[in-house]
Order: C-alpha cells, then sequence, then structure tokens
C-alpha cells in the first residue's frame, strides 16, 4: 500500500512557465517532508522540505506547499529552466526520532527550451 | 570534499554469489543508510545505522546484511544473490536525525543473472 503517490509519472514544461509537482500521502501520522531532485546516473539531491506546522516554504525558484486536510503537498518551480529536467521525487517522515523516509515513486519533469 | 562515495558503481553477479557494496562519507555525519531503487519505484530503505555501532533495519531489510565499520564506513553485504535483488543502491548519510538533510552517494548498479 502506497503512502505517498506521485500521480504523474512525467510532466512537460516551456522554460520560462510555472511547474507544478503534485504529491499526496495517506499516512496522518507523517511529519515532515522533502522534495529530492534525481538526474540520470545521479543519486537525489535534497531540494526543500516543509514541516507539518508550517503550510509553505520557499527557497529562490522553489516552494513546496502542504495541504494537511487534504493531505497533499505540491512543488512549484517558477521560472522552470532547462536545467530543472529531472525526476523529482517526494518523501515523508513520521514519528519523532524516526530515521524512515517513505519516497513517492517520482515525476520525471522536462523543461522543454 | 568528496561528499558520499560508494563503489563499485557497476556489478555483475551470478545468482548465488556473495558481494559487499562500500559506502564512505567525509562529512563527519552520525547517520547512514542504504536505499534500493527499483524501475518506476521510489527509494525503498533497506538499513540504516543511527549513530556508529548501531544498525536498524528498515522497509526491506531480508537478502541483506550490513556493517558499520565506524563513523564513516557503512557496508551492505548481499550473502547469496538473488535476481530480485538486481536494482540500484544508493547509500545516504546525515547529521543526525532524519529531519536532517540526506545526502546521497551517487549509487551501484547491481545486475543479478
Amino acid at each position: 500500500d502506497q503512502q505517498v503517490k506521485q500521480n504523474s509519472p512525467s510532466l512537460s514544461v516551456q522554460e520560462g512557465r510555472i511547474s507544478i509537482l503534485n504529491c499526496d500521502y495517506t499516512n496522518s501520522m507523517f511529519d515532515y517532508f522533502l522534495w529530492y531532485k534525481k538526474y540520470p546516473a545521479e543519486g537525489p539531491t535534497f531540494l526543500i522540505s516543509i514541516s507539518s506546522i508550517k503550510d509553505k516554504n520557499e527557497d529562490g525558484r522553489f516552494t513546496v506547499f502542504l495541504n494537511k486536510s487534504a493531505k497533499h503537498l505540491s512543488l512549484h518551480i517558477v521560472p522552470s529552466q532547462p536545467g530543472d529536467s529531472a525526476v523529482y521525487f517526494c518523501a515523508a517522515k513520521w514519528g519523532a526520532g524516526s530515521y524512515q523516509l517513505t519516497f513517492g515513486k517520482g515525476t520525471k519533469l522536462s523543461v522543454i527550451p | 570534499n568528496a561528499g558520499v562515495t560508494q563503489t563499485p558503481k557497476f556489478q555483475v553477479l551470478k545468482t548465488g554469489q556473495s558481494m559487499t557494496l562500500q559506502c564512505a562519507q567525509d562529512m563527519n555525519h552520525n547517520s547512514m543508510y542504504w536505499y534500493r531503487q527499483d524501475p518506476g519505484m521510489g527509494l525503498r530503505l533497506i538499513y540504516y545505522s543511527a549513530s556508529e555501532g548501531t544498525t536498524d533495519k528498515g522497509e526491506v531489510p531480508n537478502g541483506y546484511n550490513v556493517s558499520r565499520l565506524n563513523k564513516r564506513e557503512f557496508s551492505l553485504r548481499l550473502e547469496s544473490a538473488a535476481p530480485s535483488q538486481t536494482s540500484v543502491y544508493f547509500c545516504a548519510s546525515s547529521e543526525s536525525r532524519i529531519q536532517e538533510t540526506q545526502y546521497f552517494g551517487p549509487g551501484t548498479r547491481l545486475l543479478v543473472l
């Protein structure tokens, strides 16, 4: 049973426009959420995170929104750049002191020049 | 500062053979992790080491053993490889608790025939 779902396997966006990547979760105990970016043949790299006590966190072109009532979070990239083309993973953690991250299957973003 | 390094980058094994995947980090992190990623799937935690001298099972530990050799190194051993263990293996490290960012290595691609 997938606890973290990224229902869109892929997304194409024109350069300069907004990219919106979505993630849904089922476990209401999750208290911390992260987005990772992964290029082919490389390990994932941390992008941005949000605690369950917040509903928005912004870092440059990247903003993550959290809607706890809907168990939904989204990553906004504005403006999108060709270098943003990668697979984006949503991940979640629950429980104080827990070490386990639960990952979604990823969304492949293609930014078209 | 190399971050997290993994060896080998690629390995082919026959069913029943054994091997050890090596991981080292130079960031003085306390916690280390082993994940596997299968096609179309998110990363799944195999084992983790919260601190030097401790190891714990993650989501998919069966068929694997780990050793936290020292603070820098965390190895993953397959005693008797099976085709189901064909995957890409990622090692990661973090300062301490899971809310600290995890830094990933480049991965080891393993093919079991």
